[in-house]
Formats: C-alpha cells, structure tokens, sequence
C-alpha cells in the first residue's frame, strides 16, 4: 500500500507566489489533516477533514485553503506564499475510531524566498 | 484547549538501558486519547503507542510502555533495552473527544533522544 502520498517533497516559491501542495491517500480514511513543522514547536494543526466535502480550520489556517472533493484527496493551497510560510508540511490520514492513530505521509519541505 | 509539555528538549541514554521520556498534558475535555510519535532523521512521523484515559491498564506496545498518571496529567514513554536506532525525536501529543469534534490532535514539542554505544 502506498499510504499516505505528498507531492512535492521539496520545493522553492518567491514571496507572493501560490502553489498547492498534493496529498492524496488509498486507505479509504475518512479523516485527513495537514500540520506544519518548525524548529522547536513540533506540529500545528492547519486544517481538516471529517470526510468528502467538509473541512474546519485547525490552529494556525491563516494564509492556507483546503478543499475535499473526494475521499482521497485533500490539497493544501498556499494563496499568496510568505517568508513565514517556510516549513515542513506533513499530510495525515486516519480511519474512524477515536483511539486510531494518525498515518502521516513524508512530508513537504517548503521555502519561501 | 489543550496542551501538551514535553520539558527535556535532549536526553542521551547508553544502549541496552531503559529511559523514560516525559509528557505532561492539559485538557478540560472528560475523554481524550494520548499518542507518541517517533521522528527519525529522515523525517517521517511512526506511530509509537496509544493510551486513552479510560484504559484500565497502561499501554504497551513490544519495547515501548506508557506510565499514565491521569492524576498527574502525566504520560511518560518507556523505551526499555535501547537501541542505536532508537535515535530520533519523539513526540507526545493527544486528542480530546469534544475539542474540534475529535479530530485535533495537539503536539507537544518533542524530545531529541540520543542513544550511545
């Protein structure tokens, strides 16, 4: 199984540049999120996913979209990229079940210059 | 809201001996479930170990044990017989049953563990 797949795995914008970071998973996992990796802060909750076509802002969703069409997917938008935005980006899955852990894809590297 | 404290950013530990990393957390919401995560240099993020805070028993998993203190607020992992590749930061985080509906799950902000020969 492939898991949880995120593309790309690195990548450089300009100040003010978009792009969409791709997240996609084959586990049938209702619940998907993205977080945001610093130095020193571990991962932050951006946005998530209950199921196809429902989204909600996690702890830091300034500056981000997120759409889910279909269970599999869940790109992350970045609308106008700025120096702060540089970071590692981590897409989650998990299957119903409050006790059921998140499976995390390998994350994106990301740099705002 | 909840919060998670991970207070050792660095511990290093000979191989073959136990160590326990600590997490201490904070909720206001009556269930809630606390995980770790392993982070090895390359970067992915390995589900560890699972406690919720009705388990009777605390929570093992091969080498890897919970201490759950729910007094305490305390949920420290165990590693015991370290080994080389255990090398890694590790992660406390924990998900409460009213907070965003279930599904936020809070990170502490982890301990670099270094095993040495």
């Amino acid at each position: 199984n492939a898991g949880v797949t995120q593309t790309p795995k690195f990548q450089v914008l300009k100040t003010g540049q978009s792009m969409t970071l791709q997240c996609a998973q084959d586990m049938n996992h209702e619940y998907m999120s993205w977080y945001r990796q610093d130095p020193g802060m571990g991962l932050r909750l951006i946005h998530y996913s209950v199921g196809a076509g429902i989204t909600d802002q996690g702890e830091v969703p300034n500056g981000y979209n997120v759409s889910r069409s279909t269970t599999e997917d869940f790109p992350l938008r970045l609308l106008s990229a700025a120096p702060s935005q540089t970071s590692v980006y981590f897409c989650a899955s998990r299957p119903t079940g409050f006790h059921q852990p998140q499976h995390f894809g390998d994350g994106t590297r990301l740099s705002i210059l | 809201a909840q919060k998670i404290t991970q207070t050792q950013p660095g511990m290093f530990v000979q191989e073959k001996e136990a160590v326990t990393l600590d997490c201490t957390y904070d909720t206001s919401d009556p269930s809630y479930g606390l995980f770790w995560y392993k982070q090895p240099s390359s970067g992915e993020m390995i589900f560890l170990i699972y406690q919720g805070s009705y388990d009777q028993q605390n929570a093992t998993e091969g080498r890897y044990s919970l201490n759950f203190q729910k007094a305490r607020k305390s949920a420290n992992l165990v590693i015991s017989a370290s080994q080389l590749g255990d090398s890694a930061m590790y992660f406390c985080a924990m998900r409460g049953i009213l907070t965003g509906g279930g599904n936020k799950l809070t990170f502490g902000t982890g301990t670099q563990l270094k095993v040495e020969l």
